[in-house]
């Protein structure tokens, strides 16, 4: 059965930097691109990046030049490290899998929270 | 990017009544290769999304079959026959279509 796992999360001051990470199982992890897709408090799910399988990235513009995505193939892990964090960045982040147009999987979560 | 409005933001509903939400694209959802990815989920407090329809009107395995989706284009719709207790959540649409995804503000059923 697939599997994501994700840690990492916590609370951080404003301008800090966090990395959470996404373990899977369950599948071939390379051969899926992968998401990091977040629950903005009151504002609902809000999409943040990809990583492909074999390792193009993208970002929402909201994240662009603070974030950076990877993944470690080898490991079936997905990172999303955080740099310069604000407080409008506080949210649950989910890894999911990328099913081409849609997620069947998500994982349980991890909460970021920005605050001083 | 593809705006997604959903309506309406809250929703109220008496046990055994159908709910019916709506979602519109600002931008057509037909893929080059044919299929349209209109995505419909579930969050339950406490709990991570899980879908409920993927292509529009595709019901998940263990998805009850009072949950229906349907539309075409830019125009889709998540009902529900008859709302149970365990329906309380927040249901997001969410396309697929195009590379950046995009979710609806979703919409918050709650039983009168």
């Amino acid at each position: 059965e697939v599997q994501l796992v994700e840690s990492g999360g916590g609370l951080v001051q404003p301008g800090g930097s966090l990395r959470v990470s996404c373990v899977a199982s369950g599948f071939i992890f390379s051969s899926y691109d992968m998401d990091w897709v977040r629950l903005l408090p009151e504002k609902g799910l809000v999409w943040v990046s990809r990583i492909t399988g074999d390792g193009r990235t993208y970002y929402a513009d909201s994240v662009k030049g603070r974030f950076t995505i990877s993944r470690d193939n080898a490991k079936n892990t997905m990172y999303l490290q955080m740099n310069s964090l604000r407080a409008e960045d506080t949210a649950v982040y989910y890894c999911v899998r990328n099913d081409f147009g849609t997620i069947h999987w998500w994982g349980q979560g991890t909460l970021v929270t920005v605050s001083s | 990017d593809v705006v997604m409005t959903q309506s309406p933001l809250s929703l109220p509903v008496t046990l055994g009544q159908p709910a019916s939400i709506s979602c519109r694209s600002s931008q057509s959802l037909v893929h080059s290769d044919g299929n349209t990815y209109l995505n419909w989920f579930q969050q339950r407090p406490g709990q991570s999304p899980r879908r409920l329809i993927y292509k529009v009107s595709n019901r998940d395995s263990g998805v009850p079959d009072r949950f229906s989706g349907s539309g075409s284009g830019t125009d889709f719709t998540l009902k529900i026959s008859r709302v149970e207790a365990e329906d309380v959540g927040v249901y997001y649409c969410m396309q697929g279509t195009h590379w950046l995804w995009t979710f609806g503000q979703g919409t918050k059923v709650e039983i009168k």
